[in-house]
């Protein structure tokens, strides 16, 4: 079936350290690829998106890239912030007519100044 | 342009009681998707609904069941409710359903049942 699957957290770092969330999908046709953020208390917002192979999405300093050869689509950030802390989700959609979101289990991500 | 609006923010029930949940859509959508949101986990997609008609269903039983309305509101209700129920409810709108067109969530009803 289709699914996602991320690196369990919560992932610990610095403030200006390197970010790297793990997320490999396993999906039907070709679907597009996101990236969601949830703050304490809040709803989800989009964070970057792509919709075809070797697209790269990027905004607010994340990116990642969508590799169709390893079914994966890793986010990554040079230099993480104290505000970047939050709960990240990696999800797909365009697997069937509804275009549903189907998410990861999601990771944590502290940062400490 | 005011967002994804739900109602209540909050909500304790009883198992076995009946719960509605409602969701204003972002002006100009006529698309509304519903997620569970269990603690510490990933949203599940409950259903979608496109021009007041239901447009894809997740593993969710019968009891879950939604409405839209003309203007492109809408509203989740669960019937009998079980522990399992609690949860965040996410409601999400969209221009259209298709990947092209992002959805936007609201902040989400939190029900705890007891």
């Amino acid at each position: 079936g289709n699914s996602v699957t991320q690196m369990e957290g919560p992932v610990t770092l610095s403030e200006e350290a390197f970010l790297t969330i793990n997320c490999t999908y396993t999906a039907t046709g070709y679907p597009s690829l996101f990236w969601y953020v949830q703050y304490p208390g809040e709803g989800l917002q989009l964070l970057l998106k792509a919709t075809k192979a070797d697209d790269k999405g990027s905004n607010k300093g994340f990116e990642a890239t969508y590799r169709k050869e390893t079914t994966s689509f890793h986010l990554e950030k040079g230099s993480v912030q104290v505000s970047d802390s939050a709960v990240y989700f990696c999800a797909l959609s365009g697997v069937d007519s509804s275009y549903k979101l189907i998410f990861g289990s999601g990771t944590r991500l502290l940062v400490r100044p | 342009e005011t967002g994804v609006t739900q109602s209540p923010t909050h909500l304790i029930k009883t198992r076995g009681q009946q719960v509605t949940l409602r969701c204003s859509s972002q002006s100009g959508h006529n698309t509304v998707s519903w997620y569970q949101q269990a603690l510490g986990q990933g949203p599940q997609f409950i259903f979608q609904y496109y021009r007041e008609e239901e447009n894809g269903r997740g593993n969710f039983p019968p009891r879950f069941s939604g409405l839209q309305f003309p203007n492109y509101s809408s509203e989740l209700n669960v019937n009998a409710l079980e522990l399992d129920d609690s949860a965040l409810y996410l409601c999400a709108s969209s221009l259209d359903p298709g990947s092209s067109y992002e959805q936007y969530f609201g902040p989400g009803t939190r029900l705890t049942v007891t």
